[in-house]
């Protein structure tokens, strides 16, 4: 079965600092990763998916097949972006959703 | 685009009553909705996946008799939550997808209060 893990509940920072939210999946195949952020009081959205490769909100995160791990990056942490943080896994065909247990960031300033 | 209403917000019931939450696609037609329950500092958890006009796909260890899922539309799926017992008390999230992308996107949540 598909399963992610988010090995950190709870990660502070102080504001400029690098931060890396880990994440780290288990399946067989070639899986669709996602991370989703939800900030205080809203709901939960999209921030970033491996298949577009790109940078949101000064984010970047990179399917490391080999270590099956999509660790979440930014170079300079900001107050904003203290949030809930959630990685998760699709399959190929769309289905079987799985969301890792989330990590809470904390930008401190 | 792509916003996704859930009515109600917030909902308090006497056990043993059923409660029906809607969930619709607002500005876009959703061929699969998703519909997960979050307990407090949890993670979401994935109840269900329904298709429009076919019966919802049920995560094991999700009664189904219970958790009455409808997709009638390309726009609306309803839970409905029977027979309700303290709990059920959680917040439960619809997500909508199109096609042929694979993001999803999330409403704001109904927190369900049996009491």
């Amino acid at each position: 079965a598909q399963r992610v893990t988010q090995p950190e509940k709870l990660l502070s920072v102080f504001k400029g600092a690098p931060v890396e939210l880990k994440c780290n999946y288990s399946y067989s195949g070639s899986p669709e990763l996602f991370w989703y952020v939800q900030y205080s009081r809203q709901r939960l959205q999209l921030l970033l998916r491996h298949i577009s490769r790109e940078s949101i909100k000064g984010f970047t995160a990179d399917l490391n097949k080999g270590e099956t791990s999509f660790h979440l990056k930014k170079p300079f942490a900001q107050e904003e972006d203290s949030a809930m943080y959630y990685c998760a896994l699709s399959l190929r065909d769309g289905q079987n959703f799985v969301f890792g247990p989330g990590t809470r960031l904390s930008v401190l300033p | 685009g792509a916003v996704v209403s859930q009515h109600p917000s917030w909902v308090i019931c006497k056990s043993g009553t059923s409660v029906k939450i809607e969930c619709r696609s607002l500005d876009f037609q959703a061929t699969t909705m998703f519909w997960y329950r979050q307990f407090p500092k949890q993670s979401l958890m994935l109840m269900a996946t329904s298709n429009e006009g076919s019966k919802a796909t049920y995560e094991q260890g999700v009664e189904k008799d219970k958790f009455l899922i409808n997709h009638a539309s390309l726009t609306l799926s309803t839970l409905t939550v029977t027979s309700a017992h303290p709990e059920d008390s959680s917040f439960y999230i619809c997500s909508a997808r199109t096609s042929p992308t694979y993001e999803q996107y999330f409403g704001p949540g109904t927190r369900l209060t049996v009491t």
